[in-house]
């Protein structure tokens, strides 16, 4: 089947420890992005892949990084998480730019106290 | 900058009614404009794609028109079911590098049956 698979599910952390929420497809998506979705702002993109190797800012970056080491993986890492990352977190692929459809994972919730 | 407008209060209606859904932008006209679905603590489902120089849309009882004087897109549903209800998210590409679609705020549709 095809799919976007995030990793974990949910997550409750604390200011400061570094984690890495992954996510990987299997529909050899040349695209991939990370999306963060708050009530009132709708979702907002943080980062977005073309291909291995190449990454860059989207909406939102600040306090975020990621990875694209392989084509099927992008994880997305908090170095020094804080409160106001407290969101919804979404991976995508998608064939190739935004004349494509997003595949959306099944979401990250995460919770920094 | 751009900005997408979707009407933020819920759309409530009968079942076997048609809804109609807003999405307006300002500015840049984008080349593609997408519509997702998103039920509660999901990720948004893709559903239709309209190109700038397409007026009109449809697949099973989807609709989608996109009107580039008006800078407005319309989502229809036809005989609507209490299935249909969730969260309906419009998304634009406005030229940027890359693949950097931008999305609204998303209009809630309830079918009541």
């Amino acid at each position: 089947e095809a799919q976007v698979t995030q990793n974990p599910r949910y997550l409750i952390t604390v200011t400061g420890k570094k984690l890495t929420v992954t996510c990987s497809q299997n529909m050899n998506h040349e695209y991939m992005s990370w999306y963060r979705q708050d009530p009132g702002l709708g979702l907002r993109q943080i980062y977005y892949s073309m291909n291995v190797e190449v990454t860059d800012k989207g909406d939102v970056p600040e306090g975020y990084k990621v990875s694209r080491k392989e084509k099927r993986n992008f994880p997305l890492i908090l170095e020094s998480p804080s409160p106001n990352q407290t969101s919804l977190y979404f991976c995508a692929s998608n064939v190739q730019g935004p004349n494509s459809p997003l595949h959306f994972g099944n979401g990250t919730r995460l919770t920094v106290t | 900058s751009q900005k997408i407008e979707q009407n933020s209060e819920a759309l409530n209606i009968q079942e076997g009614k048609t809804a109609t859904l807003t999405c307006n932008y300002t500015n840049y006209s984008p080349a593609y404009l997408q519509w997702y679905r998103q039920d509660p603590g999901r990720g948004p489902v893709f559903l239709l794609l309209i190109r700038e120089n397409e007026k009109e849309k449809r697949k099973e009882r989807l609709k989608v028109t996109f009107d580039t004087t008006l800078k407005q897109s319309l989502f229809h549903i036809t005989a609507s079911q209490p299935a249909d209800s969730a969260t309906y998210l419009c998304a634009l590409d406005f030229g940027n590098a890359g693949n950097m679609l931008t999305f609204g705020g998303g209009t809630r549709l309830m079918v009541k049956p």
